[in-house]
């Protein structure tokens, strides 16, 4: 799977809105780009994922860019318990990689009250 | 159930035993991944089951380490003759079409003295 780049960190005041950026300069037209995050203590938890076209759902928000070799997921009002460390992760489906999901270092999202 | 649980929560054990972590999958999930989590790192990719069959075993890091799915269900890793680096966190996930949407266990914190 294609290689991802994000920050190591960044940090948020409660109820602000977040833009946790990805980039994937390597994309292929395959390659879906999928979120996770990681509370403390916990596995990580699907967020969301897409192909092309932004994509919204009840935990958050995608947006993909033209060319797609970046992406940024949106959290529009951060609160206390989406302190997580955030993963952005391409998988080509159409691969022989089958279901894996190959985990970079993330985003370690701080928020602050 | 209504999630992927994973048996112990917590295993201490002494360097040279034996070890086996289990991992019981979402009902219907065809697609069940192991992966560990040292201290302050990413998730590293184990193994992957299709079924009860593991097309991808190109995690495990050593021939210490195997694992086995019965019925399609519930997975079980073993570790043979454990050692302090084998300390981490073992998580399981489980997925109903590969790579979308996986749903991660709690994990197993695995401790070697």
């Amino acid at each position: 799977d294609a290689k991802t780049t994000q920050p190591n960190s960044m940090e948020s005041n409660e109820e602000e809105p977040v833009h946790l950026p990805c980039n994937h300069s390597t994309i292929s037209g395959t390659d879906y780009i999928h979120w996770y995050r990681q509370l403390p203590s916990q596995g990580p938890e699907y967020v969301i994922h897409g192909l092309t076209s932004n994509v919204n759902n009840r935990m958050a928000s995608l947006a993909i860019a033209e060319d797609r070799k970046s992406s940024t997921l949106i959290l529009h009002r951060a609160t206390l318990r989406d302190a997580a460390v955030y993963y952005c992760i391409l998988h080509n489906a159409g691969g022989t990689s089958y279901g894996k999901l190959t985990f970079g270092q993330g985003t370690i999202l701080t928020v602050h009250p | 159930g209504a999630g992927v649980s994973q048996s112990p929560s917590n295993k201490v054990t002494e360097k040279g035993k034996d070890v086996e972590l289990r991992c019981d999958p979402i009902s219907g999930h065809t697609a069940l991944y192991w992966y560990r989590q040292s201290l302050g790192q990413g998730l590293e990719f184990l193994i992957y089951f299709q079924g009860n069959s593991a097309p991808d075993k190109s995690g495990l890091p050593s021939d210490r380490f195997s694992a086995e799915r019965t019925g399609g269900s519930v997975s079980t890793l073993t570790i043979q003759r454990t050692q302090q680096e084998d300390s981490a966190v073992y998580l399981c996930a489980s997925s109903h079409r590969g790579g979308y949407g996986y749903t991660f266990g709690s994990g197993t914190r695995l401790t070697v003295v």
